[in-house]
């Protein structure tokens, strides 16, 4: 099983700064089958990116990510109010499709 | 619009049984492949499992935690997910969510609200 480790684990910011979060595989992923969510409170997840660069429907372009292997990046350039949430990377290239355990964007 | 409303959850003793229940709208269902996904509570997501579509085999993969006691099925005449939960236990109390994959690569492109089971004596 591939094991995402997210870092950090909380991410204190205010409102227009940069937001990096990383996420570790403990092996390569190949063709970067690499997705990321965002959950607020109390809502479902919903899916921000997957694979090399593809945002879904409706996500802005602050939202980017990059890497390759076994480490990924994902950037909000500039944060917003409603960027506050928890963040998920996901692993789709081998079963068990594993998440990592979550970076929390919090207000500064 | 795709919409997925999940139903079925609730509180359930140790051992016991649960079949949870997903609506499935705007969408080719039969031609979909599915997934669940579990999140305990205060925890992270978890992947408990996934259908092909029938015409690509309907192959069902579940996570090791879950073999043997959760079943997953499709009823494509009714666009609807289920997921059976037998054995219940007290670490299967979760927010249990319906996803779908948009393209054959497992990445969950749209969730559903989800349904709450708890496990509780």
């Amino acid at each position: 099983e591939i094991v995402l480790t997210q870092s950090p684990d909380t991410l204190y910011l205010s409102p227009g700064e940069r937001a990096t979060l990383s996420c570790r595989a403990s092996q390569s992923i190949s063709s970067g089958y690499l997705a990321w969510y965002q959950q607020k409170s109390g809502q479902a997840p919903r899916l921000l990116i997957s694979g090399a660069s593809s945002r879904a429907t409706g996500i802005p372009d602050r939202f980017s990510v990059s890497g390759s292997g076994t480490d990924f990046t994902l950037t909000i350039s500039r944060v917003e109010a409603e960027d506050f949430a928890v963040y998920y990377c996901q692993q789709y290239d081998y079963s068990p499709y594993t998440f990592g355990q979550g970076t929390k964007v919090e207000i500064k | 619009e795709v919409q997925l409303m999940e139903s079925g959850g609730g509180l359930v003793k140790p051992g016991g049984s649960l079949r949870l229940s997903c609506a499935a709208s705007g969408f080719p269902f039969s031609a979909a492949y599915m997934s669940w996904v579990r999140q305990a509570p205060g925890k992270g997501l978890e992947w408990v499992g996934r259908i092909k579509s029938k015409g690509d085999g309907g192959t069902i993969e579940y996570a090791a935690p879950v073999k043997g006691r959760f079943t997953i099925s499709r009823d494509d005449s009714k666009s609807m997910l289920y997921l059976q939960i037998n054995s219940l236990k007290t670490e299967d109390t979760a927010v249990y969510y319906c996803c779908w994959h948009l393209t054959v690569r497992f990445y969950m492109e749209v969730w559903g609200k989800g349904t709450t089971v708890t496990v509780s004596s």
